[in-house]
């Protein structure tokens, strides 16, 4: 069965710190990967997708097909980017997502 | 992008009734899709709503709790029926554009319903 596990439900880290959200994935088809952020008061927005290979807001994500792993990263955390995260899998053909438990990130400062 | 707007924002119902959340979005999609987040949890897939056809539903969904009605391409309702407090949730719109290609979903606002 398809599965978005987010192992970490918190993580706390301060303010200029490296950060990495976990994500892993269980799927046997070809996955496309998405992290979607909800900040403070807003609606669910796209971050990033594993196909663009982009960096939004500094947050970067590599797929791992190897490892089925989409771990989101970012070298220096700032205070703006206190969130929930979520890592979310599409389903081949299917077009709907599969989303993970959520990280809900805190940044100290 | 586009953008999906909910009515209602929030509301509070009693055991036993139904409710009825639209979502309309700002320009034609192909795909809508209804997500159920209850209280502390992740985002729960309930149907894709086809146009002009019956909801597709998920795994423990059915459409007697659930009826969904896409008359168009720009807009659907969800129905919660025979409310109990555990449809306590925040209930979700979202949309993408295109099928046949990698495409954003966006997300409405949600519809935060509490049942007594």
């Amino acid at each position: 069965a398809q599965r978005v596990t987010q192992p970490e439900k918190l993580l706390s880290v301060f303010k200029g710190a490296p950060v990495e959200l976990k994500c892993n994935y269980s799927y046997s088809g070809s996955p496309e990967l998405f992290w979607y952020v909800q900040y403070s008061r807003q609606r669910l927005q796209l971050l990033l997708r594993h196909i663009s290979r982009e960096s939004i807001k500094g947050f970067t994500a590599d797929l791992n097909k190897g490892e089925t792993s989409f771990h989101l990263k970012k070298p220096f955390a700032q205070e703006e980017d206190s969130a929930m995260y979520y890592c979310a899998l599409s389903l081949q053909g299917a077009q709907k997502l599969v989303f993970g438990q959520g990280t809900r990130l805190t940044i100290n400062p | 992008s586009a953008v999906i707007s909910q009515k209602p924002s929030r509301d509070i119902c009693q055991r036993g009734t139904s409710l009825t959340i639209q979502c309309q979005v700002d320009s034609q999609v192909t795909m809508m899709f209804w997500y159920r987040q209850q209280p502390g949890q992740s985002l729960t897939l309930i149907a894709t709503a086809n146009q002009g056809s019956e909801a597709t539903y998920e795994s423990g969904f059915v459409i007697d709790k659930f009826p969904i009605s896409r008359p168009n391409l720009t807009f659907s309702t969800l129905t919660v029926s025979n409310m109990s407090p555990e449809d306590s949730s925040i209930y979700l719109c979202s949309a993408r554009r295109r099928t046949n290609s990698p495409d954003t979903q966006y997300f409405g606002p949600g519809t935060r319903l509490t049942v007594l």
